[in-house]
């Protein structure tokens, strides 16, 4: 069974600041999909990536896919409260239309 | 965009009773359509997937006699649970795939808080 570990779980920090959140799996995926999940609502995409190495940027938000296709990372620069929420990786495969979610990450930025 | 809706937003039933959920993707056709159910602080945990016109296909623990899926159409799928009791108490949130694509990128719905009493 694929896994996708995020870490850290929690994080809570003051606005301004940096943060990293990581999404790691033994498995290979074909694509990796980044969401934003408010309390009560659905996940928002942010952002999809599909070529080891690629980088996308999103104002703030800097995503990567690493190399293998295995794990991937968002960093946000200068945090700011509007940021808060739960943050979902899920990896795709060419397999079939399922997506494995990570655990989350649950960001609070406080004013 | 990729817009989906769920009705109802939240609903509270009595034990026993049968809800059904509905998800709409609005301005594109869905080949596939998931049910997800969340727990409070929790990831997304898949229940089904449903292609339309034909059967879902459940995950392992999800009692496909208890939540009942229809995928009528390219637009809509419903979720019906059926004689509610408490812990079936959760959030619900459905997505839906654009077309084809290879990326798998789904996309949801704002989810239903279903709370059974």
């Amino acid at each position: 069974t694929q896994l996708l570990e995020q870490s850290p779980q929690f994080l809570s920090i003051q606005e301004g600041e940096n943060l990293t959140v990581y999404c790691n799996s033994s498995s290979v995926f074909s694509s990796l999909q980044w969401y934003r999940q408010e309390p009560g609502e659905g996940p928002v995409l942010l952002v999809t990536v599909v070529t080891g190495g690629e980088v996308k940027k999103l104002k703030r938000l800097t995503f990567q896919f690493g190399d293998a296709r295995k794990d991937s990372s968002l960093h946000i620069t200068a945090a700011q409260p509007g940021d808060t929420g739960l943050y979902l990786c899920a990896g795709g495969r060419n397999a079939g239309n399922m997506l494995t979610f990570g655990g989350g990450t649950r960001l609070m930025v406080k004013p | 965009g990729a817009v989906v809706s769920q009705h109802p937003s939240r609903v509270i039933c009595k034990s026993g009773t049968s809800v059904k959920i509905e998800c709409r993707s609005l301005d594109f056709q869905a080949t596939t359509m998931f049910w997800y159910r969340q727990f409070p602080k929790k990831s997304l945990m898949l229940m089904a997937t449903s292609n339309e016109g034909s059967k879902a296909t459940y995950e392992q623990g999800v009692e496909k006699d208890k939540f009942l899926i229809n995928h009528a159409s390219l637009t809509l799928s419903t979720l019906t649970v059926t004689s509610a009791h408490p812990e079936d108490s959760s959030f619900y949130i459905c997505s839906a795939r654009r077309g084809r694509s290879s990326y798998n990128e789904q996309f949801f719905g704002p989810g239903t808080r279903l709370t059974v009493l």
